[in-house]
């Protein structure tokens, strides 16, 4: 089946960066766009931005640009997203999630399990 | 404005209809997908579209959508249905960015 499986929680200080990583499976990988979401404890759902497997283009919220770095590795079906000069307020459950976009129809499904970061000295 | 506008809190009655909304400029543009999630787990979507339910969705969840505004129904709630409901849509300025709304927590009676 259709299926993202993350990478573990972490654990960081403030200044270092973090990798996650999204494993798919079950389709072809370079067929749709990846995206990274967010949430921060409690808080909504926060959009950081995509990667096209296919060519590595990548598009990124104007929130995270300069410190998000997406790629991916097509000979292990895997995206990657780091996020560099890590503060508390990054503290966050991060999710990968596979685009489906038809015209003005568009969907994420399915989700990663989410990976929580925690950042803290 | 590239933003969608959800109402924080809905309640309903066990068994009766509720509506949440979405507001945004690019709902006139993109249709909104909609997104439950229960604490501790991952969004899972349950309408997109004009009003698609994926397999497995109870088909008491239906979507609409007039002008600037898309709507998630419930009709018939359930107990289970208890849970945050965020809308995402496109961002009709270009850019090709993503725009979630804030989420609704709907808490069944």
């Amino acid at each position: 089946q259709v299926q993202l499986v993350q990478s573990g929680a972490e654990v960081k200080k403030p200044g270092a960066s973090v990798k996650v990583s999204c494993k798919a499976s079950g389709y072809t990988f370079t067929a749709y766009y990846l995206h990274w979401v967010r949430q921060d404890p409690g808080q909504g759902l926060e959009w950081m931005g995509w990667i096209d497997p296919n060519s590595g283009g990548t598009n990124y919220a104007q929130k995270f640009q300069g410190r998000v770095t997406m790629t991916r590795d097509m000979s292990i079906t895997t995206a990657y997203m780091e996020l560099s000069r890590l503060t508390s307020d990054d503290t966050a459950v991060y999710y990968c999630a596979r685009d489906h976009l038809v015209g003005p129809t568009g969907w994420f499904d399915p989700w990663g399990q989410g990976t929580l970061v925690t950042v803290s000295s | 404005s590239s933003e969608l506008t959800q109402d924080p809190a809905v309640s309903v009655a066990l068994g009766q209809t509720v509506r949440i909304t979405c507001q945004g400029d690019s709902l006139r543009t993109y249709y909104a997908s909609w997104y439950q999630q229960k604490p501790g787990h991952a969004p899972v979507v349950v309408i997109y579209g004009k009003n698609h339910g994926p397999s497995g969705i109870p088909d008491r969840f239906s979507g609409s959508s007039s002008g600037n505004t898309a709507s998630l129904t419930i009709t018939g709630a359930q107990e289970e249905d208890e849970a945050d409901y965020y809308c995402k849509s496109r961002d009709s300025t270009g850019n090709h960015h993503v725009l979630f709304g804030g989420g609704t927590k709907l808490t069944v009676l």
